[in-house]
């Protein structure tokens, strides 16, 4: 079993639509991490979260430490939107090193 | 410019020769890390660095070796590249551990 996984692995939307996107893990963790990966292979960190939920813009992501689950969610979608979206927790007895979802790839329409 | 870069971008090589991958900050970050990314899996680390002159092993060390003489600076060689290693390398850096905030563009290895 991976120690982090995506759901689902492609998503398409409609312009507009209400996206969310998951990520379970099996480790013990202090932070969780979200990434978005441009067509063109530009990687960028979203968030950084331990606890609760982060808000940036259209980008909305939440953690529940005690169910070892995360999401992120993305409002009114927007074609710019599509990418690689990717979690990443700390390894549990090595807290530099991060472990890596296969991530979501979403592709969002006009 | 600020930022993290990559060289060289694209490179082809044969499988044997030895290749360096470029990494430079101008950001001063303590902590390095080289990734590859390869289809069906997430990123994976290879090396990373605390600081100059500090480097451990990552996940999938085996053929590759790293130095950081420099905070700047963190190149990573393959010693005599194989086809497994054909893969896109990121390089990235943080000012603190367990979070890994600039990447760079990458380099799209091919081992021929």
């Amino acid at each position: 079993k991976n120690e982090v996984e995506q759901s689902p692995q492609n998503l398409t939307a409609q312009e507009g639509e209400f996206i969310t996107i998951n990520c379970s893990y099996s480790v013990g963790i202090s932070a969780l991490h979200w990434l978005q990966q441009h067509p063109g292979g530009g990687i960028v960190s979203l968030f950084m979260l331990s606890s609760g939920k982060k808000k940036h813009g259209r980008l909305i992501a939440t953690i529940n430490i005690q169910e070892k689950h995360s999401s992120l969610h993305i409002t009114a979608s927007h074609p710019r939107d599509s990418a690689v979206y990717i979690c990443a927790v700390p390894l549990r007895d090595n807290t530099d090193k991060l472990i890596f979802g296969t991530g979501t790839r979403l592709q969002v329409f006009p | 410019d600020a930022g993290i870069t990559q060289s060289p971008r694209y490179k082809i090589t044969e499988t044997g020769r030895q290749v360096t991958l470029m990494c430079h900050q101008t950001w001063s970050h303590s902590y390095m890390f080289w990734y590859r990314q390869d289809l069906g899996h997430g990123l994976r680390l290879i090396y990373y660095s605390a600081a100059a002159d500090i480097t451990d092993k990552g996940e999938v060390p085996d053929g590759y070796v790293v130095s950081r003489s420099k905070t700047e600076n963190f190149p990573l060689t393959l010693e005599s590249a194989t086809r497994s290693q054909t893969s896109v390398y990121f390089c990235a850096s943080s000012e603190w551990t367990g979070w890994v905030k600039f990447f760079g563009p990458g380099t799209r290895l091919t081992v021929l």
